[in-house]
Formats: structure tokens, sequence, C-alpha cells
């Protein structure tokens, strides 16, 4: 399978706790983005990147909140001192220069207890 | 800014009926537009989107939408609904921004009765 996969899929942890996810994109892609999706909302931008530039970040993701992708290829969200309100599913997405949409994977289910 | 408005958070049809699920946008540039569905615990996977070109667009699952500028609307249809069709359903806007990113609207809820 050569879609975007993320890891984990599930975590639970205790609010203080850091947490990091990892985004593995489609191999060709060079655009990378975050996406968080709460329960019956739609997805909400957080980040996005152009190869290994953080070309932009949403007023969403507060100082607790990091994304890196050191060499263009995978790409790690990192939660520093989580709260409760930090559970929700967080969706990597991935996508080649142009005007097509954005293919996502199955996503990580962060619960914050 | 650019925004999407789903109108129905939830829809119900029977098997065989048509579906219908609409979207209206704001952009202040000419969109590109897109609709994703999502199944439980699942990732989104696209079902078509519109660019340039054609206004009416065709898309996996027998599905289609049609964009018109002039009611600033990108409706998804399709013809006979199959239980499988079951799902959430996403409208998304990609417009000016510089980051490129979409925006979502809250989404439609199909729920398809035998």
């Amino acid at each position: 399978d050569t879609g975007v996969s993320q890891d984990p899929r599930h975590k639970i942890t205790k609010r203080g706790q850091n947490v990091t996810f990892r985004c593995d994109p489609i191999s060709e892609h060079n655009r990378l983005y975050w996406y968080r999706q709460t329960l019956g909302q739609g997805p909400e931008f957080l980040t996005y990147f152009q190869n290994e530039a953080q070309l932009e970040k949403s007023r969403l993701l507060s100082d607790r909140f990091s994304a890196e992708r050191p060499k263009g290829s995978f790409s790690t969200l990192e939660i520093q001192r989580t709260e409760q309100g930090d559970s929700a599913m967080y969706l990597c997405a991935s996508s080649p220069l142009g005007t097509g949409g954005e293919y996502f994977g199955p996503g990580t289910r962060l619960t914050v207890t | 800014a650019q925004s999407v408005t789903q109108l129905g958070s939830h829809v119900s049809v029977s098997e065989g009926a048509l579906v219908l699920l609409r979207c209206n946008y704001s952009s202040s540039v000419p969109p590109y537009l897109f609709w994703y569905v999502q199944y439980p615990n699942q990732g989104l996977q696209l079902l078509l989107k519109y660019t340039t070109g054609a206004t009416l667009v065709k898309g996996i699952n027998g599905f289609e939408a049609e964009f018109k500028k002039s009611e600033t609307s990108f409706h998804l249809t399709k013809p006979s609904a199959h239980m499988s069709d079951a799902a959430e359903y996403f409208c998304a806007v990609r417009g000016d921004n510089a980051g490129n990113m979409l925006t979502f609207g809250g989404g439609t809820r199909l729920m398809v009765k035998p």
C-alpha cells in the first residue's frame, strides 16, 4: 500500500504528558498537511510543509504544538503538556504540487485523560 | 477568507433514491472545490474535485457534483443510493490563501434506509 500512513493510530495519555505522532506521506508528494478533527466537525487546518519548509501555521497551533519535516519526507507533530481539549483525531495529508486535492492518512486518535 | 456551509448535518434517504448533499462556499477568487467521504474511524477519501473547465464533475462510486458560480454552490448528487454510501461527507474549498490548505464544511452524515 503506497498511501499516507500515520503512527500510532490511537494514543491515550494523561494530561500534562507530551505526545508525538508520525506521518509518512506518499513518496513523490511535495506538500504535507496536518489537520485536526473533533467529533462531529470537519477537519481544521493546523500546518503545512512544502518539502522541508513549514510555510504556514494556523492560529489553532499554540506554542505547545510543534511540527517538523526534517528531510522533506516524513513529518512529526508533537504536543507538549497535553490538555483535555487536545483530544481529537489528528489527520495528515499529502499532495503533489498543483491544484489537486490532498490524500489523507487514517489519522491518529488522541485521548487525553 | 473562504468558508464552506453544508446545509443539513444529517440526510436520510431510502436505498435506490436520489442523494443530494448541499454545499455553498465563499471565496474571493475562483475556488477549487472538493468532496471527501469519511467512513467510521477512517481518514478522508477524495470523491471528486473541481479546478477549472467543465462545471459538471464526475467522481468515484457514481457521485457527481456541479459547480454553479452564480449560486456559489457545489452540490453532490448520486442517482441511486446504496447501503454502502452511508458515511460522512465533507465539502471543502481551496481559495486564495497562501497556505493552499483546504477549508472544510461541517459535514453531512448520510444514512441509507433499506
